[in-house]
């Protein structure tokens, strides 16, 4: 089965840092893209940021650039979106989502998301 | 950098049709892309390249597009339609934005 399994819900405290994880299974894992969104409690969707895990040539939207890191451990097929010191504002659901290589640029398949809560 | 704008609501009453729009001077040059997004639940892709449906969504759901307006179409809406809709596009240098969403509440 083709899946995208997002690591669990997190508490951090401000100043903390944290890695969050997104392992993907039942497809090549270079064949696609994976994106990180942000969604922060009764907001909209934001796109964070992309890589390809081939390379793991990496783009960032301009907000996100230097707040967080995006990697990947292709011998895991796995994501990563982390922060070195986290801020109470970073308080979100965090899915990840997948873009095909080589194709159109939507996501067509997405994690069920993390859940990042941070406060003291 | 690219904008796009949604209505922030739009209510229908079960099996009439809902339209939702989404605006950004892109548009003429990219393809635009929706998502539905139920409580508590991931984004579902519901169309892609403007009017195609994935495989498994209802034809209920339809695309189209016009200059820099796409539009969502849900005709005869259900009860199970009621959900946030994000619209969605990209350029070429893999930059992304998605639209604040639109709520349709079925009345």
């Amino acid at each position: 089965e083709v899946q995208l399994v997002q690591s669990g819900a997190e508490v951090k405290k401000p100043g903390e840092s944290l890695r969050i994880s997104c392992k993907t299974s039942g497809y090549r894992f270079t064949d696609y893209w994976i994106a990180w969104v942000r969604q922060m409690p009764g907001k909209g969707l934001e796109w964070m940021g992309i890589i390809y895990p081939g390379d793991s040539d990496t783009r960032y939207n301009p907000s996100f650039q230097g707040q967080v890191t995006i990697s990947v451990d292709k011998s895991i097929n796995t994501a990563y979106l982390q922060w070195s010191s986290l801020k109470a504002s970073d308080t979100a659901i965090y899915y990840c989502a997948r873009r095909k290589l080589e194709a159109y640029r939507y996501f067509d398949l997405w994690g069920r998301g993390t859940l990042v809560t941070v406060s003291s | 950098s690219q904008d796009l704008t949604q209505p922030p609501s739009v209510s229908v009453s079960p099996g009439q049709t809902a339209t939702i729009t989404c605006s950004g001077d892109a548009l003429p040059k990219q393809y635009a892309y929706w998502y539905q997004q139920k409580p508590g639940q991931a984004p579902v892709l519901v169309i892609y390249n403007d009017s195609k449906r994935p495989s498994g969504i209802p034809e209920r759901f339809s695309g189209s597009s016009s200059g820099t307006t796409v539009t969502l179409t849900i005709s005869g809406v259900q009860a199970e339609d009621e959900a946030d809709y994000y619209c969605q596009s990209a350029d070429t240098s893999e930059s992304y934005v998605f639209g604040a969403g639109t709520r349709v509440t079925v009345l």
